[in-house]
């Protein structure tokens, strides 16, 4: 079945750094998502992605929907300590949303 | 105010107990999912519904049952076949099986 891998599973980062992650699929997509988890928490969607080579911002956050279609990437810039939680992605599966198991990121002050 | 409701933030419940966790929306959407999450775990799919009066069966459906019997509703019955319940418990909803938003979850506590 459809089944996304995110890579790192977590990272540990100085406050001010750059974080980049990256999710990726055995199959196509149409449609990347990202959400961000904060603790205790529901997910809660930053970035929608529609078309293949789309670049989207949400103020420090940028997420790229790969040129194959079988991958997506989300960079943080200079990081800060509220960018502490578990980063998902997502995509449509034939009939349910398909989520990534996560990265989960700490920022160190 | 639009939106999902989870109900109630916090749960504790004995051993052996059946327990029903609330989901209601105002979305207008047609599908509501419910999912499990363990400490500093992923997402893990119990139940889904894309219609009322239909759900299927997620990656973790034992010891849980669902009803949707309206639109706005997707209760989660934790029964007592599940063996180890204690978790936070997240429902989502979709317009369709693309952008999926969440609720603020139940933790629940079986002690």
């Amino acid at each position: 079945g459809q089944q996304l891998n995110q890579s790192p599973q977590s990272m540990f980062i100085q406050e001010g750094e750059d974080v980049s992650m990256n999710c990726t699929s055995s199959s196509i997509f149409n449609t990347w998502l990202w959400y961000k988890q904060e603790p205790g928490e529901g997910p809660v969607l930053l970035i929608a992605l529609y078309k293949a080579g789309e670049l989207t911002s949400n103020g420090r956050l940028t997420a790229q929907f790969g040129i194959t279609r079988k991958d997506s990437f989300l960079n943080i810039s200079a990081s800060i300590p509220s960018d502490v939680g578990i980063y998902f992605c997502a995509g449509p599966g034939y009939d349910k949303v398909i989520f990534g198991p996560g990265t989960s990121l700490s920022v160190i002050p | 105010d639009g939106g999902i409701t989870q109900s109630p933030k916090y749960l504790f419940r004995k051993e052996g107990q059946n327990v029903t966790l609330s989901c209601e929306q105002n979305l207008n959407h047609d599908a509501m999912y419910w999912y499990r999450q363990d400490p500093g775990q992923g997402l893990r799919l119990i139940y889904y519904s894309q219609i009322v009066n239909d759900f299927q069966k997620g990656d973790i459906a034992e010891g849980y049952s669902v009803s949707r019997e309206k639109k706005e509703s997707f209760p989660l019955t934790v029964t007592s076949a599940q063996k180890n319940p204690t978790a936070f418990y997240l429902c989502a909803t979709a317009a369709g099986p693309t952008e999926a938003f969440f609720g603020q979850g139940t933790r629940l506590t079986v002690v």
